[in-house]
């Protein structure tokens, strides 16, 4: 079955604690994204990866890393969490960038206290 | 990149068809047109995309107007599952960073 697997699902840990949140996608897609959702703000990006070794900042990538040293996964890193970071986070990717529909994983729920 | 504009909220009863419509006045000639949907917290669903055609799949159709300034998403026979919050984006064409700008989206109840 085609899909975006994120692990955890759930996550609550306290500030400063390096945490990293997997993202892995069985399509070969080229294109990957992380967004993090927060009430009242919607979805917004905070890094991409056109593909393997090629990756770039979106709206909010402060506080954040990502790697992508294969196609199928795309982690992002949280060096030193802060309660600010605490929000529901979807892992996306989609064939190629552009004009092409994204597969989102079920999300990530991490509370930073 | 073009904004687009969505009622915060809708009801529809239930076996009606749904009609969520989004303003996008600002599109350019490269720029789709695209919907997703979310359940509850769940991540987002692609629904349907289009350029100038309407556009039909198993779960949707898409109007668009001739002039691409507005759009309707048509769920024909809507049923309970159906309540999500569907979002209308414009899909930045070549030559950008392809990230999609996520509105609030509209809230659409289906109503038994």
């Amino acid at each position: 079955e085609a899909q975006v697997t994120q692990n955890p699902r759930y996550l609550i840990t306290v500030t400063g604690k390096k945490l990293t949140v997997t993202c892995s996608q069985n399509m070969n897609h080229e294109y990957m994204s992380w967004y993090r959702q927060d009430p009242g703000l919607g979805l917004r990006q905070i890094y991409y990866s056109m593909n393997v070794e090629v990756t770039d900042k979106g709206d909010v990538p402060e506080g954040y890393k990502v790697s992508r040293k294969e196609k199928r996964n795309f982690p992002l890193i949280l060096e030193s969490p802060s309660p600010n970071q605490t929000s529901l986070y979807f892992c996306a990717s989609s064939l190629w960038g552009g004009n092409q529909p994204q597969h989102f994983g079920d999300g990530t729920r991490l509370s930073i206290l | 990149d073009a904004k687009t504009t969505q009622p915060p909220s809708m009801d529809c009863a239930e076996g009606r068809a749904a009609n969520l419509p989004c303003n996008h006045s600002t599109i350019s000639g490269n720029e789709y047109v695209y919907w997703y949907r979310q359940i509850h917290s769940q991540g987002p669903q692609y629904i349907i995309h289009g350029l100038k055609n309407n556009e039909t799949n198993e779960m949707a159709s898409l109007i668009i107007t001739e002039d691409r300034k507005s759009s309707t998403l048509i769920l024909p026979h809507a049923t309970l599952r159906d309540t999500a919050v569907y979002y209308c984006i414009v899909s930045p064409g070549p030559g950008s960073n392809y990230q999609l700008i996520w509105g609030a989206g509209t809230k659409l109840i289906i109503k038994p």
